[in-house]
């Protein structure tokens, strides 16, 4: 089983809907992100939580918002959807037992279609 | 915030041959890491960096953490069909309030038969 999952794996929505994209890990980590894919950008982040009770925001979080229901779930949502939304949506976990050496993990992803 | 200029974007080669591919910062990094993308997957960690100067492989796959901590390249040699995809560089300040990765753009990997 995969050690981070992401629900749904394909969505289609219309414009003014809002959505939430979720994330599980099964990997006992106190990190959690989420990250949009754009061609020819890269990975950004919107928003990163290091545990339950934190919540902060990432490169481009207007028009996002999160919940971290438990250590294992890291909930995307987009209040009023946009087509300049329609993107590829990545969540990603770290372990802070690490110490400063943070390597994340990724999950496979959400394609989003905003119509 | 910071950028990482990842070079070149893509690279088309021959089976067999050697790859290098590198990404430099105008910020200093505290960790390097390396991640390739298959499509319709996400990013899947291939060597991690975490001290300047540091050489560390990864069977095929070779990294380091540049000297100056606003560098690092990876080398894959002997290229191989199920090489082709995505590989993106992606660094760290690290510290205390750390706030994820910053990711390179991405080189497009495509190996003609």
């Amino acid at each position: 089983d995969a050690d981070v999952t992401q629900t749904p794996r394909n969505r289609i929505t219309k414009t003014g809907k809002r959505i939430m994209l979720e994330c599980s890990q099964t990997k006992g980590h106190d990190r959690m992100y989420w990250y949009r894919q754009d061609p020819g950008l890269g990975l950004r982040l919107i928003y990163y939580s290091f545990d339950v009770k934190d919540i902060n925001k990432g490169e481009i979080s207007d028009g996002y918002s999160v919940s971290r229901q438990a250590q294992a779930k890291f909930s995307l949502s987009l209040e009023s959807a946009i087509p300049n939304q329609t993107a590829l949506y990545f969540c990603a976990t770290s372990d802070t037992g690490q110490g400063f050496r943070e390597t994340q993990y990724f999950g496979p992803g959400t394609r989003l279609l905003v119509l | 915030g910071q950028q990482l200029n990842q070079s070149p974007q893509s690279m088309f080669i021959q089976e067999g041959e050697d790859v290098s591919m590198n990404c430099t910062s105008s910020s200093i990094f505290n960790t390097w890491l390396w991640y390739k993308q298959d499509p319709g997957e996400g990013p899947v960690l291939l060597i991690a960096l975490y001290k300047a100067g540091e050489l560390t492989s990864n069977g095929r796959l070779t990294a380091q953490f540049g000297i100056t901590r606003k560098d690092s390249f990876l080398n894959i040699s002997a290229s191989i069909p199920s090489d082709v995809g995505i590989y993106f560089c992606a660094g760290q300040l690290g510290g205390g309030g750390a706030d994820g990765l910053t990711f390179g753009k991405g080189t497009h990997l495509i190996i003609q038969p």
